[in-house]
């Protein structure tokens, strides 16, 4: 089945431990990316790589690092957690010119 | 200006009704859109992509695209309280002035009354 697996889905931390949050996709697609959603403010680019070895910022990438070693996965690694990171994120994934295929969402409370 | 704006919602319509999503964009250069329904708690599920000018149907579902308005929009025909989600409208990720950046509109949420 195609999908975008991401893990895990719930995760309470305390500010400062490190986190990573993981993203894999079984398509073959290029574009990946990684969005966070909060009430009133939509969903909000943190980063995004058009293929393997090349990312680039969105809209909040302070506080968030990614890499992309390989064309299936794009980890989110959160260095020094700070309450508010706390939300609910989404990795996508895409092929060229075509829309996104999400994964489940990992809702992060750092306290 | 937001570079996509959505019709301000909630949007509440009876079952059985038209239930008409718009959307505004600011680029220029965007050539494809996309929609996307969100179920509360749940991930955005694409539901229609629209590549040119002119109407695309799919079932219930039909997307418009005017690229001289720069708008697009989204009608439910017979509406069913199994579409009460919000939708989002979102253009293509390559084709626009800042290649990879993806931007999504803030989502109506829509309501289907029995």
């Amino acid at each position: 089945e195609a999908q975008v697996t991401q893990n895990p889905r719930y995760l309470i931390t305390v500010t400062g431990k490190k986190l990573t949050v993981t993203c894999s996709q079984n398509m073959n697609h290029e574009y990946m990316s990684w969005y966070r959603q909060d009430p009133g403010l939509g969903l909000r680019q943190i980063y995004y790589s058009m293929n393997v070895e090349v990312t680039d910022k969105g809209d909040v990438p302070e506080g968030y690092k990614v890499s992309r070693k390989e064309k299936r996965n794009f980890p989110l690694i959160l260095e020094s957690p700070s309450p508010n990171q706390t939300s609910l994120y989404f990795c996508a994934s895409a092929r060229t010119g075509d829309g996104y295929t999400f994964g489940s969402g990992t809702r992060l409370t750092v306290v | 200006q937001k570079e996509v704006e959505q019709n301000s919602g909630p949007l509440s319509v009876p079952e059985g009704a038209i239930a008409s999503l718009n959307c505004t964009y600011s680029d220029r250069v965007s050539q494809s859109f996309f929609w996307y329904r969100q179920y509360s708690g749940k991930s955005p599920e694409l539901i229609m992509s629209i590549y040119s000018n002119g109407d695309k149907e799919d079932g219930r579902f039909t997307a418009q695209l005017n690229k001289a308005s720069q708008y697009v929009s989204l009608l439910i025909r017979d509406s069913q309280p199994s579409d009460s989600a919000t939708y989002l409208c979102a253009p293509d990720h390559l084709y626009n002035t800042n290649a990879g950046k993806s931007t999504f509109g803030d989502g109506t949420t829509l309501t289907v009354k029995p």
